[in-house]
């Protein structure tokens, strides 16, 4: 099946220095990938959705300009939480959207555990 | 996206079939039913989906009721490394960009030995 890539898979920064976060299709191109967040013992949310060449799109409560998101390729998009703080801290997962001919799936990457100290 | 409703803890003994039924009596025409699973600190994993008919593959088969308003994941032998959180989503499938999915609590599996 499909194959998405997520870079790195764990990391621990400080309080106030930016974090980038690598989501890859590997073996496919994705017009469409998502964001999510996921806290401890809870469901994912979704964060945002992005789309290659253009502006991501936030749900409400999420800042745009703490999680900025770059979708500059069909295979690559790119989640940086800018001026991080511990309350942050989180597992962020990113999916990508592969259409099958009948209808669309959806397949995640590994995810990314932050810690903020 | 039509609302599922799920149980929120399963057991099932491995080498059993384990059977996780979901609700979703608000499902449209138009929407599928796709199942995902999540492994503890993995992303979701993919496992079936289907739109009217019975689908079966390698992971498991899922069996949808005649009205649409309920289906059951059927994991034929449970193993232990089927323990996971199984979500049951209903959602538009052929959709231009694809949406995102919108997760539930799921049911939370255990797999005893």
């Amino acid at each position: 099946g499909a194959v998405v890539s997520q870079h790195p898979s764990w990391v621990i920064c400080k309080s106030g220095t930016s974090v980038k976060i690598e989501c890859r299709s590997l073996d496919f191109q994705a017009t469409t990938m998502f964001w999510y967040r996921q806290f401890p013992k809870q469901s994912l949310m979704l964060m945002a959705t992005s789309n290659e060449g253009s502006k991501a799109t936030y749900e409400q409560g999420v800042e745009k300009d703490k999680f900025l998101i770059n979708h500059a390729s069909l295979t690559l998009s790119t989640l940086t939480v800018t001026s991080a703080h511990p309350e942050d801290s989180s597992f962020y997962i990113c999916s990508a959207t592969i259409h099958t001919g009948s209808s669309y799936e959806q397949y995640f990457g590994p995810g990314t555990r932050l810690t903020v100290t | 996206d039509a609302k599922t409703t799920q149980p929120t803890s399963m057991d099932c003994a491995e080498g059993r079939a384990a059977n996780l039924p979901c609700n979703h009596s608000t499902i449209s025409g138009n929407e599928y039913v796709y199942w995902y699973r999540q492994i503890h600190s993995q992303g979701p994993q993919y496992i079936i989906h289907g739109l009217k008919n019975n689908e079966t593959n390698e992971m498991a088969s899922l069996i949808i009721t005649e009205d649409r308003k309920s289906s059951t994941l059927i994991l034929p032998h449970a193993t232990l490394r089927d323990t996971a959180v199984y979500y049951c989503i209903v959602r538009v499938g052929n959709s231009n960009s694809g949406y995102a999915l919108n997760f539930g609590k799921g049911t939370s599996l255990l797999v005893t030995p």
